[in-house]
C-alpha cells in the first residue's frame, strides 16, 4: 500500500541552527513532491514544489532535495528563527493519478526556541 | 481579501442532524477540493471539482455530498451526521495544468463537532 512517512516527533531546535525534515514513501511514482506549512488554527500554506524529475529547489532559507531512488525528500529550514515554529507537511502527487491528488504526510512539528 | 473563504468557521451539532459547509475563492483557479483532517492531523483528500465537474472522489460515505454550483464555490453538504465525522474540513482551490505550479491554496477550515 502507498506510505508518506514524516517523523512523527517534534524538532526541538536552537534559533539559528538548520532544521531537516524527512519525508519518506512507498509504492509511489510521484510526479511530484511539495511541502506545505501548517500554523495551530490555519489551512496549510504552500511552501515549495520539487518535480521528480529535479534533485534541489531552494527559496530564501528553505530547501528541498527529491532522491527518487532512496523515496525521500530532505527540508532544510536553514537559520531558523521562532517564527519557523509550525508543523511541516509533505506531500505526494502520483503520476498515475488524477492531476492535483495530493496524498498528505502527518506532518512534522518544528519548534525554534531562541 | 480573502483568497479561499468558509463558512461557517465552527459548527456544533447532534448527531443525525444535516449541515452544510460553504467555500468559495476569488483566485480564478479552476479546481476546488475538500479535505478532512482528523484528529491525528492527517489531512485526506475527500472530493475534487474541475470547472464543475467531479474528477476525484475518495472513498467517502454518501452521507457526503459535494455540489459546485460554479467554478468559484464549493459547498459541502453532510447528512445525517455521525460521532466520527467530527474532524476539520479544508477547503482548497489550485490552478491545474501544464506550466502551473499546482500549489494549493487553503481556507482557514471549519471545526465540525458532532455530539
Amino acid at each position: 500500500s502507498q506510505k508518506i512517512e514524516q517523523n512523527s516527533e517534534a524538532l526541538n531546535i536552537q534559533e539559528g541552527k538548520t532544521a531537516t525534515l524527512t519525508c519518506n514513501y512507498t509504492n509511489y511514482s510521484p510526479a511530484y513532491l511539495q511541502w506545505y506549512r501548517q500554523d495551530p488554527g490555519r489551512g496549510p500554506v504552500f511552501l515549495l514544489l520539487i518535480r521528480e524529475n529535479e534533485k534541489e529547489k531552494r527559496k530564501e532559507r528553505l530547501k528541498v532535495t527529491f532522491d527518487t531512488t532512496l523515496k525521500q525528500s530532505l527540508f532544510h529550514i536553514t537559520a531558523s528563527q521562532p517564527a519557523d515554529s509550525a508543523t511541516y507537511l509533505c506531500a505526494l502527487e502520483s503520476v498515475s493519478d488524477s492531476w492535483g491528488k495530493l496524498q498528505f504526510g502527518a506532518g512534522t512539528q518544528v519548534v525554534v526556541t531562541p | 481579501d480573502t483568497a479561499v473563504s468558509q463558512t461557517p468557521k465552527y459548527l456544533v451539532t447532534q448527531m443525525g442532524n444535516d449541515k452544510s459547509i460553504k467555500c468559495e475563492q476569488n483566485l480564478g483557479h479552476d479546481t476546488m477540493y475538500w479535505y478532512k483532517q482528523d484528529s491525528k492531523k492527517f489531512l485526506k483528500i475527500m472530493f475534487s471539482y474541475n470547472n464543475k465537474e467531479l474528477i476525484i472522489n475518495e472513498t467517502v460515505p454518501n452521507r457526503f455530498s459535494p455540489k459546485s454550483p460554479d467554478k468559484a464555490h464549493l459547498n459541502l453538504h453532510i447528512n445525517s451526521l455521525e460521532l466520527g465525522d467530527s474532524a476539520v474540513y479544508f477547503c482548497a482551490s489550485s490552478q491545474e495544468g501544464l506550466g502551473t505550479l499546482n500549489e494549493q491554496f487553503f481556507g482557514p477550515g471549519t471545526r465540525l463537532t458532532v455530539l
